[in-house]
């Protein structure tokens, strides 16, 4: 069956250092993939989107990667701050599946300690 | 705000009661979209709409009826619902159905609670 899965359920760091979440997937052939990010009590809030053939998207502090050998995207928060606290979800089309529709991870909580 | 409205922000129902989840947006969007956020879990699609044509219906019970009276407005009609219903609600909305290649932009949900 297809999955998508997310490190762990929280993610502490402390403020200043990089924080890293992954994204994993099976039986999936996405052409693309977006990470958004959702905060207690409201609606998930777009960030990045990448395709198959870009390995890497850049925006501002956040870096996405994408790699469909091993089926991973990792996203990274550079000189995290405290109000990069926050649920991160990553989210893949499922053409394969016959659904047009973004199909998303749990996603991983992260908190970054001052 | 991200453009994409939705009311009430808030609900509270017995299992008998008959309420509806409005949804609305002027970003000029063709698609429109229910999930489901249950604690713990990934948000599950409900329903799709494309120019106010429903295109998928993700096995959902008819307890939930969905409505689409143009490109702008959505409904959930909820009615006999169950205690295990209750969740956030999310309304989305995308230029296209084609929706893994442009961003899709939520509303902030209703938080349903069945008692």
């Amino acid at each position: 069956s297809q999955k998508i899965e997310q490190n762990s359920e929280a993610l502490n760091i402390q403020e200043g250092k990089t924080a890293t979440l992954t994204c994993n997937y099976t039986n999936y052939s996405p052409a693309y993939l977006q990470w958004y990010r959702q905060d207690p009590g409201r609606g998930p809030v777009f960030l990045l989107l990448i395709r198959e053939n870009e390995k890497e998207k850049r925006k501002e502090r956040l870096k996405v990667t994408f790699d469909t050998t091993l089926k991973q995207s990792l996203f990274h928060i550079t000189a995290s701050q405290p109000a990069d606290s926050a649920t991160y979800l990553c989210a893949l089309d499922a053409v394969d599946t016959g659904r047009r529709a973004l199909t998303f991870g749990s996603g991983t909580r992260l908190q970054v300690q001052p | 705000e991200t453009g994409v409205t939705q009311t009430p922000r808030h609900l509270v129902m017995g299992m008998t009661n008959k309420k509806s989840l409005k949804c609305e947006q002027h970003l000029g969007h063709n698609a429109m979209y229910w999930y489901k956020q249950s604690a713990k879990k990934p948000l599950e699609l409900m329903f799709v709409y494309n120019f106010k044509e429903q295109t998928e219906n993700n096995s959902v019970p008819s307890r939930f009826s969905p409505e689409c009276p143009n490109s702008s407005h959505l409904f959930l009609h909820l009615h006999t619902l169950q205690p295990e219903d209750s969740a956030l609600y999310l309304c989305a909305s995308s230029p296209r159905t084609a929706i893994s290649d442009t961003e899709a932009f939520f509303g902030q949900g209703t938080r349903l609670t069945v008692v």
